[in-house]
Order: C-alpha cells, then sequence, then structure tokens
C-alpha cells in the first residue's frame, strides 16, 4: 500500500457520460498530480495541484476537469466521455510542489473503459 | 524540461547485473534525476534519486556522470520479480514540474 488512495478501482461507462475520479493523497503530502495511461501513449501528465491551487497543466483536454478540496483529496472529472478516453489514470502525490527527494508516491490507478 | 532518452528494451537473466543507460543532454543546473518502476496495470514506484555522483540505496544504484549528461541505474543480482518497465525522469525542484514520462525501458528477466 504506497498510501495513495484511488476509488473506484474499475469503472465501466458509455459514450457521452461523466465520471469523477478520487484521490486521497498520502498523508502529509500537498501536492496531488493525475496522469493518464493508455496502451499506444504511456504515460501523460494531465494536471497538478499544490495545497489547492492549480500549479501545472499538462495534455489535459477540456472535457476534463479537476480540483484539490482543503481536505488535500482530488477529483479528477471526465465528461462527454469517447471511447479514446480508457485508460487508466493514476494519481500521484508529493510533499513539496515537486519531486525532490523521495519522487511521486503513485496509487494503484482507476481503470477506465468506456464503451 | 529536460528530454530524456533510453533503450527501448533489454533482456538478462537472473542473478546478473543490469544496468541501464539514460541519455539526457539537456539537464539543467536545478534538475535531479529519479528512476521509477513499474509493473503491469501497476502504478509507478519511486526507485532512486539523484543529482550528481553516486546514489545507493537497498535496491539500487545510481552512477550520475561529472556533465551529468546521463545517468545509469544499475539493478544488482536481478530476479524475475524485477522484470517491469523503468522509467528515468529528470525534473526541476521548482514549482510546476511536469515530470513527463518517456517510452521507459522494458527489462525482462529470463530464469
Amino acid at each position: 500500500d504506497s498510501g495513495v488512495t484511488q476509488t473506484p478501482k474499475h469503472l465501466i461507462t458509455a459514450t457521452g457520460q461523466r465520471v469523477t475520479l478520487r484521490c486521497s493523497p498520502r498523508s502529509g503530502d500537498l501536492s496531488v498530480y493525475w496522469y493518464q495511461q493508455s496502451l499506444d501513449q504511456g504515460l501523460q501528465f494531465l494536471i497538478q495541484y499544490y495545497n489547492g491551487e492549480e500549479r501545472a497543466k499538462g495534455n489535459i483536454l477540456e472535457r476534463f476537469s479537476a480540483q484539490q478540496f482543503p481536505d488535500l483529496h482530488s477529483e479528477l472529472n471526465l465528461s462527454s466521455l469517447e471511447l479514446g478516453d480508457s485508460a487508466l489514470y493514476f494519481c500521484a502525490s508529493s510533499v513539496g510542489m515537486g519531486g525532490e527527494g523521495y519522487g511521486y508516491t503513485f496509487g494503484s490507478g482507476t481503470r477506465l473503459t468506456v464503451v | 524540461l529536460a528530454k530524456t532518452t533510453q533503450p527501448i528494451s533489454m533482456d538478462s537473466y537472473e542473478g546478473q547485473e543490469v544496468n541501464i543507460t539514460c541519455s539526457h543532454n539537456n539537464i539543467a543546473t536545478n534538475d535531479y534525476i529519479t528512476w521509477y518502476q513499474q509493473f503491469p496495470s501497476q502504478g509507478p514506484r519511486f526507485i532512486i534519486q539523484g543529482y550528481k555522483t553516486k546514489v545507493t540505496n537497498e535496491v539500487a544504484s545510481l552512477f550520475i556522470p561529472a556533465d551529468r549528461k546521463s545517468s545509469t541505474l544499475s539493478l544488482p543480482r536481478v530476479s524475475l520479480s524485477d522484470t517491469a518497465v523503468y522509467y528515468c525522469l529528470v525534473g526541476d525542484k521548482a514549482a510546476g514540474n511536469k515530470l513527463t514520462f518517456g517510452g521507459g525501458t522494458r527489462v525482462l528477466v529470463k530464469p
């Protein structure tokens, strides 16, 4: 157990639908990062939050949004889902704004299947 | 952000030492080097991090030459369970670090 909790572990939904993925960071970590991993594209950075504020943005689609709450948990919202959104979504956390020292701690991921 | 280049794959045998070299020619002064291991359908796991010279922990060693344009992850005496994808990342400790994972190196350990 890495200390980063992601729910749900598996999600199957239809095209056009909206889903919310949840992440609780490791205790004491202030940064949360979201990554998407599909078979053909590897690990793609989506977005980072640090202590509730958006810190960095990667290749995140406009249909996707995220936020980090005062208790530091984060949610990734995916809407108007398409077949190509099927992937593993990982959340990671770190103490500071970057991964210096101990890197990022990743959760076990949410596997999203869009049918 | 510094771009990294790693071999796509490598094979080894149980008990051997595996060395994976990562090139990062445009590494910046503030950048540190981190290696992760990933098993199928699992999140990447931090292995080791360094800035210069040599770093060793209980699972691996990281060798960084003086010019820091490359780094080598050394896995001593690998076992079948070390079969995984290994990623080299170069990042800045400053804010807004968008650590980008490259393609990684698929290591296959054979009996």
